[in-house]
C-alpha cells in the first residue's frame, strides 16, 4: 500500500487554472494508472481522469477540454490542471492509484479542497 | 454514460443488525462493480471490487453480490466503526462513474 498526499493552493479565482500535484510514497509510481477524483460539498464522486506512469491519459469527457494530467517519474508525482474553473469546480480533490485488474481505486490521498472564489 | 443509482438513500441499522445496500446500473457493466465506504472528513476505503472480491483488509462482514445491473452490498453484523456513507462506482464502461451514496446510520 503506498501513501499519496495531495498539494496545491486551496482558493482559487474564477476563470483561472487550478494546479495540483500529487506525490506518492512507499511505492514507485512506475507500473500503475494514478487518477485524480473530486468530491463537491455534500455531493457524491467524480472521476476526472487517468494517466499511466507513462503519460497516457484518459479523461472524462465532462471536463476533458479543461483538464491536463502530467507525471514526472523522477519525483514520484503527477499533476492535475484543470483551466477556467467556476465556482462549480469547488470540491475536494483527491488522488488515488487504480487498480491493476480494472479501473477501481485502491489507494487514495487524503483529499484537498479547492475552494473558487474571487 | 452509466448512470449509477443506489438505494435507500439512508439506512438506519441497529448495532449487531445486518444491512444491505443496493446499486443499479442504467446499462449492463458486468461484475466491473466497486464499493467504497468514507467516513466524515475521509477519503474513501475500497472495500469490495469485481463485484464481490474483498479488498486486502477488509473484515469478512462485508460481502457483494450481483452482475449485470443489479448490485448489493451487505454488511453482517454491524459494527459501531461501519456507519458512514457507502457509494458504489462502475469500471466496465468509461467515463467511470459513481453513485450517490447510502448513509448508514445508527
Amino acid at each position: 500500500q503506498v501513501q499519496l498526499q495531495e498539494s496545491g493552493p486551496g482558493l482559487v479565482k474564477p476563470s483561472e487554472t487550478l494546479s495540483l500535484t500529487c506525490t506518492v510514497s512507499g511505492g514507485s509510481i512506475s507500473g500503475y494508472y494514478w487518477t485524480w477524483i473530486r468530491q463537491p460539498p455534500g455531493k457524491g464522486l467524480e472521476w476526472i481522469g487517468n494517466i499511466y506512469y507513462r503519460g497516457t491519459t484518459n479523461y472524462s469527457p465532462s471536463l476533458e477540454t479543461r483538464v491536463t494530467m502530467s507525471v514526472d517519474t523522477s519525483k514520484n508525482q503527477f499533476s492535475l490542471k484543470l483551466s477556467s474553473v467556476t465556482a462549480a469546480d469547488t470540491a475536494v480533490y483527491y488522488c488515488a492509484r487504480r487498480g491493476l485488474s480494472g479501473t477501481y481505486f485502491i489507494d487514495w490521498g487524503q483529499g484537498a479542497l479547492v475552494t473558487v472564489s474571487s | 454514460e452509466i448512470v449509477m443509482t443506489q438505494s435507500p438513500v439512508t439506512l438506519s441499522v441497529s448495532p449487531g443488525e445486518r444491512a444491505t445496500l443496493s446499486c443499479r446500473a442504467s446499462q449492463r457493466v458486468f461484475s466491473s462493480l466497486a464499493w467504497y465506504q468514507q467516513k466524515l472528513g475521509q477519503a474513501p476505503r475500497l472495500l469490495i471490487y469485481g463485484a464481490s472480491t474483498r479488498a486486502t483488509g477488509i473484515p469478512a462482514r462485508f460481502s457483494g453480490s450481483g452482475s449485470g445491473t443489479e448490485f448489493t452490498l451487505t454488511i453482517s453484523s454491524l459494527q459501531s466503526e461501519d456507519f458512514a456513507v457507502y457509494s458504489c462506482q462502475q469500471y466496465d464502461n468509461w467515463p467511470y462513474t459513481f453513485g450517490q451514496g447510502t448513509k448508514l446510520e445508527i
